[in-house]
């Protein structure tokens, strides 16, 4: 079966800018989670999504946001980019969210900012 | 929340020695602890997992031990090689999913 989707691959955009980003989850993973990766700050959460609602956040600002489709893809957005949001942006998804049930990730998008 | 803290975060051995990564819980409610390995440039991906109610998992050169008593899990990894350089990943879920800050392994030839 087709694994987790993320489009673009690769991305670059400016300084005060905004970008999406896209996540197509595995058929019938209710579930997606966000990470930010950057070098030596291994995986930072950024939020999950279970059934078109926001279920946990983690400690990021307001800039960052996201939504979930009734077909369970994802995006996120980030506005006004700054520089130190260029990092490697992985999604996972899953069933149920809680591990144990095909928690998946997809290869990323890597944002750079200049 | 849960806290998942993971050591060391760089870790270089001889190639086939053994390999230990360590890592604590705080949340009694975590149940599912599973591993994952993120070669360069590639995704994180499910190594082995484990479950509160075992004690212990082995698939082949890679074994996951969980002390629930103490809140902590560890991965071995026996008879290292090249291939097993990667950044390793654990994770503690139980109501919500959290990773340690992952582990440098260099498996040196």
């Amino acid at each position: 079966k087709a694994g987790v989707t993320q489009t673009p691959r690769y991305l670059i955009k400016t300084r005060g800018q905004q970008v999406t980003l896209s996540c197509s989850p595995i058929s019938g993973h209710r579930s997606v989670s966000w990470y930010q990766q950057t070098p030596g700050q291994g995986l930072q959460f950024l939020f999950e999504y279970f059934s078109e609602t926001q279920r946990n956040k983690g400690n990021f600002p307001g800039r960052f946001s996201g939504r979930q489709f009734s077909n369970s893809r994802s995006e996120m957005n980030v506005s006004t980019l700054e520089l130190g949001d260029s990092a490697l942006y992985l999604c996972a998804s899953s069933y149920s969210g809680t591990g144990g049930d095909g928690y998946t990730f997809g290869s990323g998008t890597r944002l750079t900012v200049v | 929340g849960e806290n998942v803290e993971q050591h060391p975060s760089t870790l270089s051995v001889q190639e086939g020695d053994s390999a230990v990564i360590k890592c604590t819980y705080s949340d009694s409610a975590s149940n599912y602890f599973p591993w994952y390995k993120q070669e360069l440039g590639k995704r994180p991906q499910l190594i082995i997992d484990i479950r509160s109610n075992v004690g212990e998992k082995k698939d082949q050169r890679i074994a996951v031990t969980l002390n629930k008593t103490a809140k902590h899990f560890s991965l071995h990894i026996t008879e290292t090689q090249p291939e097993d350089s990667a950044v390793y990943f654990c994770a503690a879920g139980g109501n919500q999913f959290y990773f340690g800050t992952g582990t440098s392994l260099t498996v040196i030839p």
